[in-house]
């Protein structure tokens, strides 16, 4: 079955410390995304790539890292300059740029700053 | 500045009547828009489209309305079910790469339905 994983689903950091969520897709998009949920916020866009090896900054990137080393893998990594990590993070993928078709979320990683 | 703007935060309907959730949209550019539909503690999932060269679009018991003089959309559902209850999302793009293809989301309303 095609679709996108992210692991784990529920993670637990303590302040200061990195933390890296996964995202794997194999539908064979060019195109991944994370985004951030907060309650009462939507989503909020952290980084995008549309092409492996080339990522850019979305809406709220600051304090995260992103690597896209290969088409199926986006791991995200939420750093200790993230001044409010605790949230839901999603990730997407889509073919890129060509309008009419949809994203792709996984099943989500809540992250929790202990 | 948001760009896609779902006002109500909620909405409250009787199981078999109509729902409908509206999203306002800025941005002339935009020329896609979907709607989502989100479970606590789950990842988004896709509901309805629209292209920009068409005002409606129907699926099922789901039908989507976009009115681009006004720059508005709605999503009706008929009949509501209480499996219908969740949080949806509005979401628009442009067209072309970069940063114009990404999907630019409103803040979703939560309907319940109740039996």
């Amino acid at each position: 079955d095609g679709g996108i994983t992210q692991s784990p689903k529920y993670l637990f950091r303590k302040e200061g410390q990195n933390v890296t969520l996964s995202c794997e897709q194999n539908l064979n998009h060019d195109a991944m995304y994370w985004y951030r949920q907060d309650p009462g916020q939507g989503l909020r866009l952290i980084y995008y790539s549309q092409i492996v090896n080339d990522f850019q900054k979305g809406d709220i990137a600051e304090g995260y890292s992103v690597s896209r080393e290969k088409k199926e893998s986006f791991p995200l990594t939420v750093t200790s300059a993230q001044k409010n990590p605790t949230a839901f993070y999603l990730c997407a993928s889509s073919i890129p740029g060509t309008g009419n078709t949809e994203a792709f979320f996984g099943q989500g990683t809540r992250l929790t700053v202990v | 500045d948001q760009q896609v703007k779902q006002n109500s935060p909620s909405l409250s309907v009787q199981e078999g009547r109509i729902s409908i959730l509206n999203c306002d949209y800025t941005n002339s550019m935009f020329d896609y828009f979907l709607w989502y539909k989100k479970y606590p503690a789950e990842g988004p999932t896709f509901l309805i489209s629209i292209s920009s060269i068409k005002d409606k679009n129907e699926d099922g018991r789901f039908t989507v309305f976009l009115n681009k003089s006004a720059k508005h959309l709605s999503l009706h559902i008929v009949p509501s079910q209480p499996g219908d209850s969740a949080v949806y999302f509005c979401a628009a793009r442009g067209w072309g790469g970069g940063s114009q293809g990404n999907l630019i989301f409103g803040k979703g309303t939560k309907l319940s339905v109740k039996p």
